[in-house]
């Protein structure tokens, strides 16, 4: 089945320095990517919809050029959170589609825990 | 407004007994997908079960079932036989529009088994 990597699974970093989240497809290209935020007890909001050669589309209140996506490739999407911040501590999930309707075509990674200390 | 709504933050269930956790959804596409998650301690997110808007019939998953009611926006999942592994948070998500990839997610529900 499709497999969606994420690296790194955590990463601890000191305020005020920036820190890249890559979510790679292995099997499949995915056209689109999609970038999550959870913080502890809540739900996953969507923080971006990346797609393959374009800039980023970021949903309201999202700040672009904190969070900085690339989508070089069909199979490399990248989070960089720039002068991070404790209140930036989350949990960062990525998803993939290879763009095709259907059930279960997102397949998620296994996300990145951030903390700012 | 709310897309998706999961009201119960938390159940507590026993060991093999079913569970239904709840689900309601509020879009005017007639086109939409409807999605569960289990998401562990671990974090990951796993696919559970995916109810399409214009499907006729229920879906399955081995021991999840979609309770879908259209017309009340509901679209419940249920775990027969509750398994010790089964204790993790649900979500609830939505896909709205035919093409889209988007899903926005509901508030979840913890589920704890109980021996």
């Amino acid at each position: 089945g499709a497999v969606v990597s994420q690296h790194p699974s955590w990463v601890i970093c000191k305020s005020g320095t920036s820190v890249k989240i890559e979510c790679r497809s292995l099997d499949f290209q995915a056209t689109t990517m999609f970038w999550y935020r959870q913080f502890p007890k809540q739900s996953l909001m969507l923080m971006a919809t990346s797609n393959e050669g374009s800039k980023a589309t970021y949903e309201q209140g999202v700040e672009k050029d904190k969070f900085l996506i690339n989508h070089a490739s069909l199979t490399l999407s990248t989070l960089t959170v720039t002068s991070a911040h404790p209140e930036d501590s989350s949990f960062y999930i990525c998803s993939a589609t290879a763009g095709s309707s259907g059930a279960n075509v997102l397949t998620f990674g296994a996300g990145s825990r951030l903390t700012v200390l | 407004a709310q897309k998706i709504t999961q009201t119960q933050p938390g159940m507590f269930v026993q060991e093999k007994e079913a569970v239904t956790l709840d689900c309601t959804y509020d879009t005017s596409d007639p086109s939409y997908g409807l999605f569960w998650y289990k998401q562990p301690s671990s974090g990951e997110m796993i696919f559970l079960i995916y109810q399409g808007s214009y499907d006729q019939q229920n879906a399955t998953e081995g021991r999840y079932s979609l309770n879908f009611q259209k017309a009340r926006k509901s679209a419940n999942l249920v775990i027969s036989a509750s398994q010790l592994g089964d204790s993790a948070m649900y979500f609830c998500a939505m896909r709205e529009g035919r093409g889209a990839q988007k899903l926005v997610f509901g508030q979840g529900t913890r589920l704890t088994i109980n021996p």
